[in-house]
C-alpha cells in the first residue's frame, strides 16, 4: 500500500525555525513535493525534490533522502503569515500526487 | 487566464441531487487533475487528463463520479445522486508539463456540502 506520515499539528514562535518531517512509502516514486495551504485556499507550490539533498529557496528549504523514504521542510525566520497547513506529497510513477494529511502549523508571537 | 478558475465556489446539494463542478485551467496547460479534499485531510487523487484524453480515473470513488474535458481545456466533474460522504472540497489543478506535477497550479476549489 501507499502511506505518507507527517505530524498533524505543530506550534512555533515567530522568528524561530521549524522543521516538518515527512516519511513516505509509495509504489513508484518520482519526486517529493511540499505545498502550503491556508484555510479555504488553494495549495501553493513550495518545493520539489528529485535528488537526495537539500534545496534552499529563501526562508524555506526542503530535504530528501530517497533511500530512507524521508523528507523535511525547514522554515526559517517564522512569520505570522506562515501559519497554514503544509502538505507533503509523493509523485508516484502513474502521474499521481499522493498527499499526506498535512501538518497544521501555528505561529505564535 | 492568470490562474485556475473553479466554479461554483460553494455548492449545497440535497442528497440524491446531481451536481456539476467546473474547472477552467490556465490557457495552454495540457495536464489537468481533479482531487477531493475532506475536512482536515490532504487532497486525494480522483482523475487525470492529458488534453482531452482521460488517462487515469482510478481515484474516482464510484460510478456516480464522472469527469470530462471534451475540447482539452475546460473540465467538468459530475457527481450523480449525491450522498453525504461526497461532502468535500473538490480541487482542480493544471500543469504545462505532461507526465509531471511539477509546476502545478491549483484552483481554490469547490466546497460541496450534501444535506
Amino acid at each position: 500500500g501507499q502511506n505518507i506520515d507527517q505530524p498533524t499539528e505543530m506550534t512555533a514562535t515567530e522568528g524561530a525555525i521549524v522543521q516538518i518531517n515527512c516519511t513516505y512509502q509509495t509504489s513508484g516514486f518520482n519526486g517529493l513535493f511540499w505545498y502550503q495551504q491556508h484555510a479555504g485556499e488553494a495549495p501553493t507550490f513550495l518545493s520539489y525534490n528529485v535528488l537526495d539533498g537539500l534545496e534552499e529557496k529563501g526562508r524555506f528549504s526542503s530535504f530528501l533522502s530517497r533511500s530512507k523514504g524521508y523528507s523535511y521542510l525547514l522554515l526559517k525566520e517564522l512569520q505570522m503569515k506562515d501559519s497554514a497547513s503544509y502538505l507533503c506529497a509523493a509523485e508516484t510513477g502513474a502521474n499521481n500526487l499522493f498527499f499526506g494529511t498535512g501538518t497544521r502549523l501555528t505561529v505564535i508571537p | 487566464g492568470a490562474g485556475v478558475s473553479q466554479s461554483p465556489r460553494y455548492k449545497v446539494a440535497k442528497r440524491g441531487q446531481d451536481v456539476a463542478l467546473r474547472c477552467d485551467p490556465i490557457s495552454g496547460h495540457v495536464s489537468l487533475f481533479w482531487y477531493q479534499q475532506a475536512l482536515g485531510q490532504g487532497p486525494e487523487f480522483l482523475t487525470y487528463f492529458q488534453n482531452e484524453a482521460q488517462l487515469d480515473k482510478s481515484g474516482l470513488p464510484s460510478d456516480r463520479f464522472f469527469a470530462e474535458r471534451p475540447e482539452g481545456s475546460v473540465s467538468t466533474l459530475k457527481i450523480q445522486r449525491t450522498q453525504q460522504e461526497d461532502s468535500a472540497v473538490y480541487l482542480c489543478a493544471s500543469s504545462s508539463r505532461t507526465g509531471s506535477n511539477y509546476g502545478y497550479t491549483f484552483g481554490s476549489g469547490t466546497r460541496l456540502t450534501v444535506v
